[in-house]
């Protein structure tokens, strides 16, 4: 599995845009990159997941260069709400299996 | 939009005791998985399930652990005799079918597991 490094915090303001950048290296050629967000005592929410250029939805976007050695999460106009840890994920496109590994994430601290 | 569930919220348990931690996957879902969290580390993959079988297991998921989908709706983690360090949050998720990467992982919001 390939092996993602990325900032253990960061801090921001209210209506400021984030960008979460996470370096994957060694990504092979079947991995697709996937970003969840974490709040205290709940589950990971599945934020986005992409494999090449960008994707966006109605939370965030997601910026894979041609490289795919990195990806950058973006958030727009973060609120308060948006404090949370974020996962940057790399796995295979399996049909069973599957298992996700998690690193320790970036905490997000967004401020008023 | 639907959402796994998982029950109880918290459970307390004498160590040595069983433990069954119940989770509702989202219904269409065809494979499911369990994580733990321990305090203040990171979420640890614990087994997979598709097809009524195994799929993958971690090293944490010993012959202590094992899991049952019973009826067509719930899936459980049996914990056979609890350890102090069993204590966790244990996160039920479930995908639906086709490739992965059309299909992400959905989480439920867990079962915080004591041991005493």
């Amino acid at each position: 599995l390939a092996k993602t490094t990325q900032p253990i915090s960061m801090d921001s303001y209210e209506g400021q845009e984030v960008n979460i950048t996470c370096s994957h290296n060694n990504i092979a050629t079947n991995d697709y990159i996937t970003w969840y967000q974490q709040f205290p005592s709940q589950g990971p929410r599945f934020i986005i997941q992409g494999y090449k250029t960008k994707v966006t939805n109605e939370v965030a976007s997601l910026f894979i260069p041609a490289d795919r050695k990195s990806s950058t999460l973006s958030l727009p106009r973060v609120s308060l709400s948006d404090t949370a840890v974020y996962y940057c994920l790399v796995g295979e496109s399996r049909n069973a299996g599957n298992m996700l590994t998690f690193g320790g994430g970036t905490r997000l601290m967004v401020k008023p | 939009e639907p959402e796994v569930t998982q029950t109880p919220s918290h459970q307390v348990t004498q160590m040595g005791q069983e433990v069954i931690l119940r989770c509702v996957p989202i219904s269409n879902h065809l494979y499911f998985y369990w994580y733990r969290q321990i305090l203040g580390q990171k979420v640890e993959f614990l087994v997979s399930f598709y097809n009524n079988e195994i799929s993958e297991k971690s090293e944490i998921f010993d012959d202590q652990f094992s899991v049952e989908r019973p009826d067509g709706s719930n899936f459980t983690l049996k914990i056979r005799s609890t350890k102090l360090e069993d204590s966790a949050m244990y996160f039920c998720a479930s995908r639906g079918a086709g490739q992965a990467s059309n299909q992400p992982q959905h989480f439920g919001d867990g079962t915080r597991l004591s041991i005493l």
